[in-house]
């Protein structure tokens, strides 16, 4: 079975970078799929989930036009994890940040269970 | 915001079959896979169909998905109680190069 587990600070500071680490097991990263990065406002429905971006087991990156320039999304097949960095936060990117494997790319399969990261001072 | 429009409410009784539609466009549903997930509250998405009509090992065979032209919906079959809950549609927009959700359906099971 596949699993996802994100990992890293709940509490990020404005104009600082956003890290985040999405841990695979039950599947091996280098087989193949895309692995992506979303998320969800508190509180919100589906309707608001934003595809950050994704990556494929050789580094091939596909990344949300209005995020570009913000975002790094890089793989480490050795310890079979993938890693999202947003830089430039500001409140509006507080949000619950879910990992997934894309069945398609952007339409996932199987999504880790989310973390909530709140920019704030 | 959301591209793909759905109804905002479907109800059925236990053992009804509740329809749920999703519109879209050529950009989107008429030239991509249609995906669908249910999401509870204060969980991750679960999906419960891809690329139009298959189904993951693990969802009951009540649930079905098919597509025609721009528009996709989703069946449940024999309703339960522990269907009661949100269900989006998604798929892939080539003009927005991004996925795409739908508007969500609330079911409840009265």
């Amino acid at each position: 079975q596949v699993q996802l587990q994100e990992s890293g600070p709940g509490l990020v500071k404005p104009s600082e970078t956003l890290s985040l680490t999405c841990i695979v097991s039950g599947y091996s990263i280098s087989s193949g799929y895309h692995w992506g990065w979303f998320r969800q406002p508190p509180g919100k429905g589906l309707e608001w989930l934003e595809w950050i971006g994704s990556i494929n087991h050789s580094g091939s990156t596909y990344y949300n036009p209005s995020l570009k320039s913000r975002v790094t999304i890089s793989v480490d097949t050795s310890d079979n994890q993938f890693s999202l960095k947003l830089s430039s936060v500001t409140a509006a990117d507080t949000a619950v940040y879910y990992c997934a494997r894309d069945n398609n790319l952007g339409t996932p399969d199987y999504w880790g269970l989310g973390t909530l990261v709140t920019v704030s001072s | 915001q959301s591209v793909l429009t759905q109804p905002p409410s479907a109800s059925g009784t236990p053992g009804q079959r509740v329809t749920i539609s999703c519109s879209g466009s050529s950009s989107n549903i008429g030239s991509n896979y249609v995906y669908w997930y249910q999401q509870l509250p204060g969980t991750a998405p679960k999906l419960l169909i891809y690329r139009d009509n298959h189904r993951p090992s693990g969802v009951p065979d009540r649930f079905s998905g098919s597509k025609s032209g721009t528009s996709a919906s989703l069946a449940i079959s024999g309703l339960r109680s522990e269907d009661e809950a949100d269900y989006y549609c998604a798929a892939w927009d080539d003009s927005l190069s991004g996925p795409v959700f739908g508007t969500g359906t609330k079911v409840t099971v009265l």
